[in-house]
């Protein structure tokens, strides 16, 4: 069964503090991990797909790595409205639907 | 390009009643996932509609049940509603089940 873990699950930054998001997963062949972004109250927000190890992708003020068995979302020089709930998920390549299974989350906080 | 769209927003109803959520894809995807997020947790897969056909399903009971029209749209209707049932519904499109997920803001249902 796939299962994905993140941590902290919370960290508060002060403004223009860069720091990591963890994701540990493990998944019977990684079809692809994704990165959401959730404000209270609304659905996740799309960020980045990752489909191998060693792939990157960066969006403004975020950056997100791939190794065989973690992923990490680095935030650098945060800003207030960075303020959210990162979900880490992993679609595996078993079975006939390609449902996503995702971590609690991480809630970050940032300061000004 | 419109997104995914979710009604009602949020719901009220007492135990042991009936519910339909109901949910719009995005343009060109044919397939349409739903998902439980229970407060402080990650979203649980609950199953899968592709071509109109329940083609993956979580853990969860038959009182929880589906539909997915020639347009793509999609209902989810819970049966004999539980305290425990009360959670963010998410519907979530694709195409075909790959790549990038477009998640709606989601159904607030309390059941009292």
């Amino acid at each position: 069964e796939d299962q994905v873990t993140q941590s902290p699950e919370a960290l508060r930054l002060q403004e223009g503090e860069s720091s990591s998001l963890n994701c540990s997963y493990t998944v019977s062949g990684l079809r692809g991990l994704f990165w959401y972004r959730q404000d209270p109250g609304k659905g996740p927000e799309f960020l980045f797909t990752l489909y191998s190890a060693g792939e990157e992708k960066e969006k403004e003020r975020l950056k997100a790595t791939l190794t065989k068995k973690e992923s990490f979302l680095h935030i650098t020089a945060p800003k207030p409205e960075d303020s959210a709930t990162y979900l880490c998920a992993v679609q595996g390549k078993g079975g006939a639907n390609s449902k996503l299974t995702f971590g609690k989350g991480i809630t970050l906080s940032v300061r000004p | 390009e419109t997104g995914v769209t979710q009604s009602p927003t949020h719901l009220i109803k007492t135990r042991g009643q009936q519910v339909t959520l109901r949910c719009s894809s995005q343009s060109g995807h044919n397939t349409v996932s739903w998902y439980q997020q229970a407060l402080g947790q990650g979203p649980q897969f609950i199953f899968q509609y592709y071509r109109e056909e329940e083609n993956g399903r979580g853990n969860f009971p038959p009182r929880f049940s589906g539909l997915q029209f020639p347009n793509y749209s999609s209902e989810l209707n819970v049966n004999a509603l539980e305290l425990d049932d009360s959670a963010l519904y998410l519907c979530a499109s694709s195409l075909q089940g790959v790549d990038g997920y477009t998640f709606g803001s989601g159904t607030r249902l309390t059941v009292v």
